[in-house]
């Protein structure tokens, strides 16, 4: 059963700050890693999508790695601002035996979240 | 707006009732996933389809829990006889068709209070 946990589960830190979050996923046999933002009381927003073969994503301030082998990702956002304050989650989808089947491959299987406050 | 919309957003009712979410995917999106989420814990998989098919669900969705996808389009998540656990946030979302990993696209959720 895949289990994802994520470290650290809240952080703090001041406005300008560069940061990183982690990720850990204990089945490597992944298709994709996906690492959301949400607000509170609010639904999911998708920031990076990471294939399996890919080593990282960038997105503005934001890039994703991947370190699939290890069971590991991290988000690092550049320059934080208050505006970033929110909840991060990372969520894996396994990978099929036959994708065709579409099956227990397309679940997502989500972290905890890091729940990131940055002070002005 | 041509995200994933929800109805409602919000929803109290007494235990022991039935209630009924819906989900309105993206515009030609064929696979649609029901996900739930309790205080300070990550979302969790309930349920998949792909176009009107049901291909999986969850241990979590019991006998009490049911949902639908008639058309290929939107999609209900029933619950009856709701109790006090059943409290959480219900989280919809679609990905597009075609074979490989596609980003899911979540719609703003459905808070459920059950007193």
């Amino acid at each position: 059963k895949q289990e994802v946990t994520q470290i650290p589960a809240a952080l703090s830190v001041p406005e300008g700050e560069n940061l990183v979050l982690n990720c850990s996923f204990t089945d490597s046999a992944i298709y994709n890693l996906q690492w959301f933002r949400q607000d509170p009381g609010k639904g999911l927003t998708s920031l990076l999508l990471i294939q399996s073969s890919q080593r990282e994503q960038t997105s503005g301030r934001l890039n994703a790695s991947l370190d699939k082998s290890s069971g590991r990702s991290t988000l690092y956002i550049a320059a934080s601002q208050p505006g970033d304050s929110a909840t991060y989650l990372c969520a894996v989808r396994k990978r099929s035996f036959n994708y065709l089947q579409e099956t227990s491959g397309s679940r997502l299987t989500f972290g905890e979240g890091t729940q990131l406050t940055v002070n002005p | 707006d041509t995200g994933v919309s929800q109805n409602p957003r919000h929803k109290i009712t007494k235990r022991g009732q039935n209630v009924t979410f819906r989900c309105d995917p993206i515009s030609e999106h064929n696979r649609l996933y029901w996900y739930r989420q309790t205080l300070g814990q990550g979302p969790e998989f309930l349920t998949y389809f792909q176009n009107e098919a049901q291909l999986e669900k969850s241990r979590l969705l019991s006998d009490r829990f049911s949902a639908e996808r008639p058309k290929g389009s939107f999609s209900t998540l029933e619950i009856q006889r709701t109790e006090q656990g059943d409290s959480a946030m219900y989280l919809c979302a679609s990905s597009p068709r075609g074979t490989g990993g596609y980003e899911q696209y979540f719609g703003p959720g459905t808070r459920l209070t059950v007193t």
